[in-house]
């Protein structure tokens, strides 16, 4: 089956830099590419996700870039804010949906003021 | 975004009791649910995919006559953890699939089980 690895596990940035957690999954198969932002005690949330036909894909502050050679993907969090402060997750399925997802083990980031 | 209700929020029971928890899409008809597992600081573990009308289809390792899953209608998945232990202490939590615009799934908020 599909595992998905997650660096760094835990990351401390300061206000305003750049924060980037990176995932690799191991099934070639998989082609669809979620994050999730999970709040303490809150339940997890789609922030931005990529399929396996598009390199990069940007969302305001966050951008996600995908290498389908490497198997590997990454969420880039710029102009950090207090508010970004929570467990992400990165995920992996091979259906082209949210379907059957593979976590990764999640990275913790605190944003310093 | 299309709202998953889990209830309860906590629950703590007794050794040997079982306890169900209730999956709701509140505003969408959802065919597909899906039932992770979290440890504290850990990652979510898909447990078993719910399915409409049909059985559920468990992952590897999961025990499908202890973790009970029904999902009778379009809008309610339930779990029910039997004859619960204190290892089945965990944060369970649904997720949905709304297929309307691009499939996407939406979580529950989740349900603490603490067993005694």
């Amino acid at each position: 089956g599909e595992n998905v690895e997650q660096h760094p596990s835990t990351l401390s940035v300061q206000e305003g830099d750049s924060a980037v957690i990176k995932c690799t999954y191991s099934d070639s198969a998989s082609n669809y590419f979620p994050w999730y932002k999970q709040e303490l005690g809150k339940r997890p949330q789609l922030i931005i996700d990529i399929r396996s036909n598009v390199g990069e894909k940007k969302d305001q502050r966050i951008a996600v870039t995908l290498n389908k050679t490497a198997k590997h993907f990454s969420l880039h969090i710029t102009e950090t804010q207090p508010e970004d402060s929570a467990v992400y997750f990165c995920a992996a399925s091979w259906d082209g949906t949210a379907s059957k997802l593979t976590f990764g083990t999640g990275t913790r980031l605190q944003v310093t003021l | 975004g299309a709202v998953v209700s889990q209830h309860p929020s906590w629950v703590i029971c007794k050794s040997g009791t079982s306890v169900k928890i209730e999956c709701r899409s509140l505003d969408f008809q959802a065919t597909t649910m899906f039932w992770y597992r979290q440890f504290p600081k850990q990652s979510l573990m898909l447990m078993a995919t719910s399915n409409e009308g049909s059985k559920a289809t468990y992952e590897q390792g999961v025990e499908k006559d202890k973790f009970l899953i029904n999902h009778a209608s379009l809008t309610l998945s339930t779990l029910t953890v039997t004859s619960a232990h204190p290892e089945d202490s965990s944060f369970y939590i649904c997720s949905a699939l709304w297929t309307v615009m691009n499939t996407e799934a939406f979580f529950g908020q989740g349900t603490r089980l603490t067993v005694v």
